[in-house]
């Protein structure tokens, strides 16, 4: 069955990089698209941006330009979603989700980000 | 930047029967922008429920539809559960992106 299993909780000071991973099993990870939300404290669902697992491509949105960096690493089947010069504005859950046919299909389990200083 | 309205907030009887919509800032809502709908409650991880407008995965309820309704995207819930109170979000394709709406809030009641 599809799993996508991310990385535990973190906590980082503003101004910090953090790292977040998503482990992906039960399918060829390659032939599906892999996006990231986001939901801060008692705000809504956005869409952070996306990655091809096959060729590396991305596309981020408009809001995360130049603090958002997607990779992925076919070896370890994990894609990776890192955001840089952290604000306490941050502070949310984050979330990985396949794409497939035209939506998002399975949900990794979220990872809380916590930026306080 | 596209903006995508949602009803904040809709209230349901039990077994009773609602539709959620979302709105584009670009115009007309149409297949093309391929709308999702997904459901978020509390402490749980988003579940999709339609893609590509009216499309239900394996896992989605049969009382849950997709519709395009009046020029915009459209979430139909007949016979509501008391388990169907959540937050419902709508997504939209637009020039290689992905927008949600700002969320409709379910109340089961």
């Amino acid at each position: 069955q599809v799993q996508l299993v991310q990385s535990g909780a973190e906590v980082k000071k503003p101004g910090a990089s953090v790292k977040v991973s998503c482990e992906a099993s039960g399918y060829t990870f390659v032939q599906y698209y892999m996006h990231w939300v986001r939901q801060a404290p008692g705000q809504g669902l956005e869409w952070m941006g996306r990655i091809n697992p096959n060729s590396g491509g991305t596309m981020y949105a408009q809001s995360f330009q130049g603090r958002v960096t997607m990779t992925r690493d076919t070896s370890v089947t994990t894609a990776y979603m890192e955001l840089s010069s952290l604000r306490s504005d941050d502070t949310a859950v984050y979330y990985c989700a396949r794409w497939n046919s035209w939506g998002l299909e399975y949900w990794g389990q979220g990872t809380l980000v916590t930026v306080s200083s | 930047q596209t903006v995508v309205t949602q009803e904040p907030s809709l209230t349901v009887s039990p077994g009773g029967t609602v539709t959620l919509t979302c709105a584009s800032s670009t115009g007309a809502v149409t297949s093309g922008d391929y709308p999702n709908w997904i459901q978020k409650k509390p402490g749980q991880a988003p579940r999709a429920l339609i893609y590509s407008t009216n499309n239900k995965h394996s896992w989605t309820p049969a009382r849950f539809s997709g519709s395009l309704l009046g020029g915009k995207g459209a979430l139909t819930l007949s016979g509501a559960q008391p388990e169907d109170e959540a937050e419902y979000y709508c997504l939209l394709y637009h020039g290689g992106a992905q927008f949600f709406g700002g969320g409709t809030k379910l109340t089961v009641l």
